[in-house]
């Protein structure tokens, strides 16, 4: 049980260009899930919360018009990177929390590289 | 503020050596404590959690650890390491409010001899 999954596990777009990441919890209803992003060899940064049906709660530092979050079902929250640059390549990484658990279930990630 | 430090980047130990990898947290009260693991192509995996009550809790894979208050310390416990394990090792520390949110520490990298 609790798994979530990630898609597409890695992309390779365009500067100026928006991808789309997807996070699914297949067999759990997510009340929260969390969007992470993991530089090489570096610990996890929080970047967003997001609350099904309600707006995203970001991190201080993180451009909320660059990182859209949008959580508009139980089981689905995406993130799309708009206008990526390079610098935005990194490794980004979903949670999902359950109700009632404290716990986050992590998917396996997405590796965005931005040429 | 919150914070989670683990002091090794590395740790190397042969096949069959027991392991303790070190997690030391600085919040304003007992927080909520996990450990997780990372390997490659997969996502993180919750190894334990403590939240109250016994300070020395088990977890999956035959990994303990141990509360300790007076150190502000959750260290990670294997008594006899597989090569499987070769992952990269996370403390976490979880805000008691409805945040839910986890502050992870620096993570320790931990490579098995044969």
């Amino acid at each position: 049980g609790a798994v979530v999954s990630q898609h597409p596990s890695w992309v390779i777009c365009k500067s100026g260009t928006s991808v789309k990441i997807e996070c699914r919890s297949l067999d759990f209803q997510a009340t929260t899930m969390f969007w992470y992003r993991q530089f090489p060899k570096q610990s996890l940064m929080l970047m967003a919360t997001s609350n099904e049906g309600s707006k995203a709660t970001y991190e201080q530092g993180v451009e909320k018009d660059k990182f859209l979050i949008n959580h508009a079902s139980l089981t689905l929250s995406t993130l799309t990177v708009t206008s990526a640059h390079p610098e935005d390549s990194s490794f980004y990484i979903c949670s999902a929390r359950s109700p009632g658990l404290y716990e986050q279930y992590f998917g396996p990630g997405t590796r965005l590289t931005v040429t | 503020a919150q914070s989670v430090t683990q002091p090794d980047i590395h740790i190397t130990v042969s096949e069959g050596a027991s392991l303790e990898l070190r997690c030391n947290y600085s919040y304003g009260a007992t927080p909520y404590l996990f450990w997780y693991v990372q390997s490659p192509g997969q996502g993180l995996q919750l190894l334990l959690k403590y939240f109250s009550g016994d300070t020395l809790v088990q977890g999956i894979k035959g990994f303990e650890a141990e509360f300790k208050r007076s150190q502000s310390s959750f260290n990670l416990r294997k008594p006899s390491v597989h090569w499987s394990d070769a992952a990269e090792y996370f403390c976490a520390v979880g805000a008691k409010d409805s945040s839910y949110k986890l502050i992870f520490g620096s993570g320790t990298r931990l490579l098995v001899r044969p």
